[in-house]
């Protein structure tokens, strides 16, 4: 059971825009950082979002995320059949001294 | 460019040893930590521990204290993850990434490693 909390799916159609819930605590998302991860079937996971909405290189700006107070979301616009994934946030908790991971929310692109 | 290229699949029975390597390419080795996470078949990400590579120190989740270790060589730029009394719940493809600093992004990962557990 993760202590970081998603929707386990969510989908929509070509162009729409999803948003994705990470609901945490004080100890990890109200005190530090969320970074969002996506996992294609079979791959390894990518970074897509760090430091609260900083995108690396070659990550589209249809990817943001915000944070408020323990909760924060992903939300991708104008979905592309590509995006079609599992999504995963993560963050520190100061409590436990670790890195946690959300359940996953897997994403479909109609 | 930067690669994290780990070993190949293993296969242990219940109760054996597996020792991961991820060595890397590309970078600084010295300058990142390596932090390991797994997954279990249809399951999410689970962090496991890190390494600070340049000093050696770790950390664990608390669930594997005592069961996994950390180690690196920095002559070979090679990271080492080793679980130790394999249960059939082991399962998993086993990461490695690096983070710059203890805490931060995984911005770049291993391809995975698949150790099953034969009973």
């Amino acid at each position: 059971q993760s202590v970081l909390t998603q929707p386990p799916s969510t989908s929509g159609t070509p162009g729409q825009r999803v948003t994705i819930s990470c609901s945490g605590a004080t100890s990890n998302i109200g005190s530090n950082f969320v970074y969002w991860y996506q996992q294609v079937s079979g791959r390894a996971p990518k970074l897509v979002i760090y430091r609260g909405n900083q995108r690396p290189s070659g990550v589209p700006d249809r990817f943001s995320a915000s944070k408020s107070g323990t909760s924060a979301s992903l939300a991708i616009s104008g979905l592309r059949s590509e995006d079609e994934a599992d999504y995963y946030c993560a963050s520190w908790d100061n409590s436990l001294s670790g890195l946690l991971f959300g359940g996953g929310t897997k994403v479909t692109v109609l | 460019q930067v690669q994290l290229v780990q070993s190949g699949a293993e296969v242990k029975r219940s109760g054996a040893s597996v020792k991961v390597s991820c060595k890397a390419y590309g970078y600084t080795f010295t300058d990142f930590y390596i932090h390991w996470v797994r997954q279990a078949p249809g399951q999410g990400l689970e962090w496991m521990g890190f390494i600070n590579t340049d000093r050696g120190g770790t950390n664990y989740a608390q669930k594997f204290q005592g069961r996994v270790t950390l180690t690196r060589d920095t002559s070979t730029t090679t990271a080492y993850m080793e679980v130790r009394g394999l249960r059939s719940d082991d399962m998993a493809v086993y990461y490695c990434a690096r983070v710059f600093g203890p805490v931060g992004e995984l911005d770049y990962w291993g391809q995975g490693t698949l150790v099953t557990v034969a009973s």
